[in-house]
């Protein structure tokens, strides 16, 4: 069965700091999406950033990376010049062949002024 | 374009008691999908419809009906409430079953005493 592993339950960076949220996820598949949410206390699911894992290039929104490392099943999330307004928790997700949603842990990241 | 409405937003129920929880999008979606989220866990599917008329059970099913008679309504039926049932329910819709893209509704805390 496909997992998602989030080894980090909490976090706390100061503002301005680079903070990195690990995601490890196991599949036989050799096509599928990865994905990382965002669910501040309003606790509205919000979409930070996809990559397709036929792209060897790792995507990248705004101040949101990813460092996707296919062979080794790793898919984490970089924030630079983090923002009071990133507080949150994120959550890692993995989609399969029959595009359904399977979700890790989530980690509690707190950026502190 | 109001997206995926859930209602209530809040809810709160006696052990056997019923309720439906309703989700509605204005997108023409044909993919709906219903998950609970725990504590210390990522979210988990309950049913899903890939189309009016169409439903089908995911990883925790039991104690839930839905059904879809109309391309814009997934209601979440809890027959008989129990404890553990105490969770927030997100409803989610995609273009197509086969499409990457979700689009989440605000969820709604459901706590069963």
């Amino acid at each position: 069965a496909q997992t998602v592993t989030q080894s980090q339950p909490e976090m706390s960076v100061q503002e301005a700091e680079t903070v990195t949220l690990s995601c490890t996820y196991d599949t036989s598949e050799n096509n599928y999406y990865l994905f990382w949410y965002k669910q501040p206390p309003s606790r509205q699911m919000i979409l930070v950033i996809r990559q397709e894992a036929y792209k060897q290039q790792n995507a990248t929104e705004n101040r949101f990376s990813v460092n996707f490392q296919k062979a080794a099943k790793s898919f984490s999330l970089k924030i630079s010049d983090s923002q009071l307004g990133d507080t949150a928790m994120y959550f890692c997700a993995f989609m399969d062949s029959n595009y359904q949603l399977i979700w890790g842990a989530g980690t509690k990241l707190i950026i502190k002024p | 374009n109001a997206g995926v409405t859930q209602t209530p937003k809040f809810q709160v129920l006696k052990t056997g008691q019923s309720m439906t929880l309703q989700c509605a999008q204005d997108m023409n979606h044909e993919y709906m999908s219903w998950y609970r989220q725990d504590p210390g866990m990522g979210l988990r599917l309950i049913h899903y419809s890939v189309g009016a008329g169409i439903t089908d059970q995911g990883e925790v099913p039991n104690g839930y009906n839905v059904s879809r008679s109309t391309t814009e309504d997934f209601p979440l039926r809890l027959l008989s409430a129990a404890p553990s049932q105490t969770s927030v329910y997100f409803c989610a819709s995609s273009y197509s079953w086969n499409y990457y893209g979700y689009t989440f509704g605000s969820g709604t805390r459901l706590t069963v005493v």
